[in-house]
């Protein structure tokens, strides 16, 4: 069975921590992304790799940076949390080509106080 | 750029009644087409998808099909249970170039006893 762990499924931060959310994904696939989701918004992306330390901006990428050292691990930065960064954020993988489905981890719900 | 408009919810319905979930998009070439469920405090999961013209997905008594003419993807459902509250969420990915999936904003169903 597929899966996409992420490393906390609630977590609460101060305002000007950094924070680190992790994903591994167990199906080799060479893409993975990092989204958010709001209330009335949809999904986001923030951040994509299509491999080993390639990175690429999605839309709302300020406020945040992402590292994958290694294929099954990408993970998102958060240099210094602010209130708006307050969201449920999912991370999802794909193997490379146009007629792949992508598979999601059950998410973070990350608040920030 | 490549866009998805689905229609939007909540939509409520008695259980057993017929679903249907409109679906439009704008994209160059000839894109893959999925649909996504998410249940509530989960990350999204495949549905059902479609990869090529007139091509029909289905899973779960869930049926949408591929209309390049009038560039739809309806999801339907001939009788819903309870346990399909959901929010689903319609997708595509381009033909060529960047594999970055498009998503549509989310339907929120809620079906009653």
């Amino acid at each position: 069975d597929v899966k996409v762990t992420q490393s906390s499924r609630y977590l609460v931060k101060r305002t000007g921590e950094k924070v680190f959310l992790e994903c591994v994904q167990d199906m080799d696939h060479e893409n993975m992304f990092w989204y958010r989701q709001d209330p009335g918004l949809g999904l986001r992306l923030i951040y994509f790799s299509y491999d080993v330390k390639m990175k690429e901006k999605g839309d709302i990428p300020e406020g945040y940076s992402v590292s994958r050292e290694k294929k099954e691990r990408f993970s998102l930065i958060l240099e210094s949390a602010s209130t708006n960064q307050t969201s449920m954020y999912l991370c999802a993988s794909s193997p490379f080509g146009g007629v792949y489905e992508q598979y999601f981890g059950p998410g973070t719900r990350l608040t920030v106080t | 750029g490549n866009s998805v408009t689905q229609m939007e919810g909540p939509v409520t319905l008695s259980e057993e009644a017929f679903l249907t979930i409109n679906c439009t998009y704008t994209a160059t070439g000839y894109p893959s087409l999925f649909w996504y469920v998410q249940y509530p405090g989960e990350g999204l999961q495949l549905l059902l998808k479609a990869t090529k013209a007139d091509d029909k997905g289905s899973n779960k008594g869930f049926e949408a099909t591929y209309r390049k003419e009038t560039t739809s993807f309806h999801l339907e459902k001939g009788s819903v249970q309870v346990s399909d509250s959901a929010v689903y969420f319609c997708a595509l990915k381009g033909s060529g170039g960047s594999y970055i999936p498009t998503f549509g904003r989310g339907t929120s169903l809620i079906v009653h006893p």
